[in-house]
């Protein structure tokens, strides 16, 4: 079984420059999460869509962030423009049980992220 | 609010000693699910073990083992005979129905051949 897709596996850019990072989830997969990770603390997550609705947004700075999943299948994450501090490790990762309340929560699977640095 | 607290930043242990990552947790919610997840240099994150709030049995799997203690709200993750493989970060998270995943800040494990 295919493990998670993500690329670029690493950019560099300026500040105030634009950068989108793409993500396939696993075949089947409803719930798809992208995580921001800042060198030395946990994944935060940012954003989390279950099928092509967004379940949860609410730490996604949406000033410069955005993110879409059409298709309910794949999904970017776009930073326009970019701070110094979004310098960071972004994660994908999906899982095929939404976690909603109530549901069993299953295990999330993920990609090997896209290393940002803004310069 | 959720907190997890990982109190131990790095460790360090010789290969083929044993060795303890503590977690602590703080929910109001009486439902909840705790992880662990390792990192390793790769950076991909590997989910280990998930528990839910009402199984406090303890787990092994080979040469881990968790410990899960509602009493002092800790779910601590236990290495025997550790091993160079081992050295990644491990994080604890914490899930509640209502709520995001809550991820640790993660403790570094070194094993040192």
């Amino acid at each position: 079984e295919a493990g998670v897709a993500q690329s670029p596996r690493y950019k560099i850019i300026e500040k105030r420059q634009s950068v989108a990072f793409w993500c396939n989830p696993i075949s089947g997969h409803a719930t798809l999460y992208w995580y921001q990770q800042i060198l030395g603390q946990g994944p935060k997550l940012l954003i989390q869509f279950q099928n092509n609705g967004v379940v949860d947004d609410s730490q996604l700075p949406k000033d410069r962030f955005s993110a879409e999943r059409l298709k309910g299948v794949d999904s970017t994450l776009k930073i326009q423009p970019a701070k110094l501090e979004d310098s960071a490790v972004y994660l994908c990762a999906s899982s095929p049980l939404g976690g909603l309340a109530g549901s069993t929560f299953g295990e999330q699977f993920f990609g090997p992220g896209t290393r940002l640095t803004v310069l | 609010a959720q907190k997890v607290t990982q109190a131990q930043t790095e460790i360090s242990v010789v290969e083929k000693e044993d060795v303890t990552l503590d977690c602590v947790y703080e929910t109001r919610d009486t439902t909840y699910y705790l992880f662990w997840y390792k990192q390793p240099p790769s950076g991909e994150l590997v989910f280990l073990i998930r528990r839910n709030s009402f199984d406090e049995q303890n787990e092994i799997s080979g040469r881990y083992s968790w410990n899960f203690q509602k009493s002092t709200s800790s779910f601590n993750f236990t290495i025997t005979a550790s091993q160079v493989v081992d050295s990644a970060v491990y994080f604890c998270a914490l899930k509640t129905s209502y709520d995001k995943v809550i991820f640790g800040p993660g403790t570094s494990l070194s094993v040192i051949p």
